[in-house]
């Protein structure tokens, strides 16, 4: 069954540091999705991505964020410069379709630490 | 007020029981309504969707939504060990381009035996 990988599963990262997360979405899927979850609190959308340009961001998604698709299967996050409150579970998603009819699927995220 | 209001529980139930899983939202613009299952440090597992005022069943979950009353349910029969998680109820509006997911803080559930 297809599904969405995303690597590292854990990321230890110092404050002030950049890191980029990686994912491979559903090969067939054109609608890409980062969302976070602070430990203990909900999942939060961070931003949506099609056609290689940002389709919405949430105030979270500041200067300090950044996503591209670099080829044809890799969606990454970048994170500029790390602070505490960045600690979260990253989940990346994707879908066939903008939502109409079409459901996101989730990866099983990548934990970010920093110290 | 909350766009969407679930309460975070925990809930336990025996096995074998019936489950009621809610939530409540005040944006009247939601139209799509997904229910999330996710297990401890693993990612959402989407469960059931639909965009429609009332019932749809798979298997043992049945999702019912009243777009009236502003409130989305998740009933599940017999409960299994297995359906231990967290359920997040989720919500999106038709934007035309990539529509984003609005999350509740989820519920936590416990079956015991």
């Amino acid at each position: 069954e297809p599904e969405v990988t995303q690597t590292p599963s854990h990321q230890v990262t110092q404050m002030g540091q950049e890191v980029i997360l990686r994912c491979v979405p559903i090969s067939n899927h054109l609608y890409f999705y980062w969302y976070r979850q602070i430990l203990g609190q909900k999942v939060e959308f961070l931003v949506s991505f099609y056609n290689n340009e940002i389709s919405e961001k949430s105030e979270i998604f500041d200067d300090q964020f950044s996503v591209e698709r670099p080829d044809g299967s890799n969606f990454t996050l970048k994170i500029r410069s790390t602070k505490l409150e960045d600690s979260a579970m990253y989940f990346c998603a994707s879908s066939e379709g903008p939502g109409v009819g079409t459901e996101a699927f989730f990866g099983q995220g990548t934990r970010l630490t920093v110290v | 007020q909350k766009e969407v209001e679930q309460d975070p529980g925990p809930l336990s139930v025996p096995e074998g029981a019936i489950v009621s899983l809610n939530c409540t939202y005040s944006n009247s613009a939601f139209q799509y309504f997904m229910w999330y299952r996710q297990y401890s440090r693993k990612g959402p597992e989407l469960l059931m969707y639909t965009y429609s005022s009332g019932n749809k069943e798979d298997g043992r979950f049945t999702a019912q939504v009243d777009k009236s009353s502003k409130y989305i349910s998740l009933f599940i029969r017999d409960s299994q060990p297995s359906d231990s998680a967290t359920y997040l109820c989720a919500m999106s509006i038709n934007t035309g381009t990539a529509s984003k997911l609005t999350f509740g803080t989820g519920t936590r559930l416990q079956v015991t035996l």
